[in-house]
C-alpha cells in the first residue's frame, strides 16, 4: 500500500539558509499535517491543510511557511535556520473512513542545521 | 490543557517477557487514541488506534486498553522479541481551539534483551 512519501530524507544546512521539506500524502487522504521533533522529545504540531487550505496552525516559528498544492503535496518552507531548527520533521496524511480517522506517518526529513 | 504522559520512561526487559506500556491523559474527551513505534532515527509507524467508543483493539501481539473514564490506556506486549526494541508513543486526538489536534506522549524507550 502507499505510504507516505517525505524528501529529501536528509538535509544538512548552515544558519541563516533556507530549507524546503516537500510531502506526498497517500492518495484520497484530505488533511496534511506536518511536526517537528526535536532529539529526545516528542512530535510537536506545526501547521495542517485540508483540501489545500490552511486548516490549523500549531507551534510554527514565523520563519516558517507551508503550503499545499493542487495535487496536494506539501511544503514546509524554512527560512533563517537556526541551529535550535535542527531536527526531524514528520508529515502525516489523514483520511476519515466510517467515522474513524486516522493519521498516518511520513519516514520524517531529519534536518541538521549547522 | 490536555498533557499525555507515559510511564516509564524507559523499559528494559528479557525476550520473551509480557509486559504493558502506560499511557495517562488529562482530558477525557478524546476523539480517539493512536499508539505509535518509533525506532531511532526514523519515522512513526502506526500500530492500533481504539476509537473513544471503543474499549481495546488487537493486533498480533500487541492489544492496546482504553479506559476513557479514567484517562488510561495500556499497550500490552506478549511474549517479547528483541526487535520489539523500540521507543513506543501514544497520541490522544482532540478537539482543541475549534480543531482536532494529535498530542503525543514522550514515549516509552524499550529493550528487549537477547
Amino acid at each position: 500500500a502507499a505510504g507516505v512519501i517525505q524528501s529529501p530524507r536528509h538535509l544538512i544546512k548552515e544558519k541563516r539558509e533556507t530549507a524546503t521539506l516537500k510531502c506526498y500524502p497517500i492518495p484520497r487522504h484530505d488533511t496534511v499535517y506536518w511536526y517537528q521533533q526535536g532529539p529526545g522529545q516528542d512530535p510537536q504540531f506545526l501547521i495542517s491543510f485540508y483540501e489545500k487550505m490552511q486548516s490549523d496552525k500549531g507551534s510554527i516559528p514565523d520563519r516558517f511557511s507551508a503550503q499545499q498544492f493542487s495535487d496536494y503535496h506539501s511544503e514546509l518552507n524554512m527560512s533563517s535556520l537556526e541551529l535550535g531548527d535542527s531536527a526531524l520533521y514528520f508529515c502525516a496524511s489523514r483520511i476519515d473512513r466510517g467515522g474513524v480517522s486516522e493519521q498516518f506517518f511520513g519516514p520524517g526529513t531529519r534536518l541538521t542545521v549547522l | 490543557k490536555q498533557e499525555v504522559t507515559q510511564i516509564p520512561a524507559a523499559l528494559s526487559v528479557p525476550e520473551g517477557e509480557n509486559l504493558v506500556l502506560n499511557c495517562s491523559f488529562t482530558d477525557s474527551a478524546i476523539y480517539n487514541l493512536q499508539w505509535f513505534r518509533q525506532d531511532p532515527g526514523k519515522g512513526l509507524t502506526s500500530l492500533l488506534l481504539i476509537q473513544s467508543s471503543q474499549r481495546e483493539q488487537t493486533s498480533g501481539r500487541l492489544n492496546a486498553s482504553l479506559d476513557k473514564s479514567s484517562g488510561r490506556s495500556t499497550l500490552y506486549i506478549a511474549a517479547s522479541q528483541p526487535g520489539d526494541s523500540a521507543t513506543y508513543l501514544c497520541a490522544v486526538r482532540l478537539l482543541m481551539d475549534s480543531s482536532y489536534k494529535l498530542i503525543f506522549g514522550s514515549g516509552t524507550r524499550l529493550l528487549v534483551r537477547p
